[in-house]
């Protein structure tokens, strides 16, 4: 099964709003509402910023929020910091009873 | 507090097996799911499957089938990956992860293990 589809790289100044994409099928994120992203820092381990598309986990920024329509899940970080620097990575639930990740995006903060 | 800890760094020959130990503390060992996840150095994250340590259930990724096996001990609260017929691409720092079960997210991880594998 191949991975869900995440753009290579994003980019924002201090205080913009980016949001990053992922794509996957109707087998994934399509038919399921369990879409997790998660945050990972250079050498460190990932962080679960985001769980079932739009739920926030305790102590995560309200500044991240996460959205999906058809085939395609969002994460929107608002009022970006240089501290959200890092890979961001998407999850589905699928079809097979399998979890599958996206690729990562790499965010830099400019 | 809640935690995963990982049994440390292995180093493997090509053909070889490893078994990396995963012990969750400070919550019910059989409320949560476990799952694996394996990243290779400068890539991304893969996931390599779960296992419920209260049934033994198990659900790997279609990659690993046949070659990874997860199992518990519920005597020692701890589960256990090994995977077999090891080759240099299988070189990856391997992480548990704490599923709340029903979510397929993964909300506590593990330091993660480093496995080599290198003639």
């Amino acid at each position: 099964q191949s991975a869900l589809t995440q753009p290579a790289s994003v980019s924002g100044s201090p205080g913009q709003t980016v949001t990053f994409s992922c794509t996957g099928t109707s087998s994934d994120i399509g038919i399921y509402d369990y879409v997790s992203w998660y945050q990972q820092h250079p050498g460190k381990v990932p962080r679960l910023i985001i769980y079932d598309v739009t739920r926030r986990p305790s102590g995560v920024s309200d500044r991240f929020s996460g959205s999906k329509s058809g085939n395609t899940a969002s994460l929107t970080i608002s009022g970006l910091q240089a501290e959200d620097e890092g890979d961001y990575y998407c999850t589905s639930y699928t079809r097979r009873n399998t979890v599958i990740f996206g690729g990562g995006t790499k965010l830099t903060v400019l | 507090q809640v935690q995963l800890v990982q049994s440390g760094a292995e180093a493997k020959k090509p053909g070889a097996s490893v078994k990396v130990s995963c012990k969750p503390s400070g919550y019910p060992f059989v409320n949560y799911d476990v799952d694996w996840v394996r990243q290779a150095p400068g890539q991304g994250l893969e996931w390599m499957g779960w296992i419920n340590p209260d049934s033994g259930s198990t659900a790997y990724a279609q990659k690993f089938q046949g070659r990874v096996t997860f199992t518990r001990d519920p005597s020692i609260n701890t589960v256990f990956m090994e995977l077999t017929s090891l080759t240099s691409a299988d070189t990856a720092v391997y992480f548990c992860a704490r599923e709340p079960r029903g979510h397929y997210s993964m909300d506590v991880w593990g330091e993660g293990t480093t496995v080599t594998v290198s003639s």
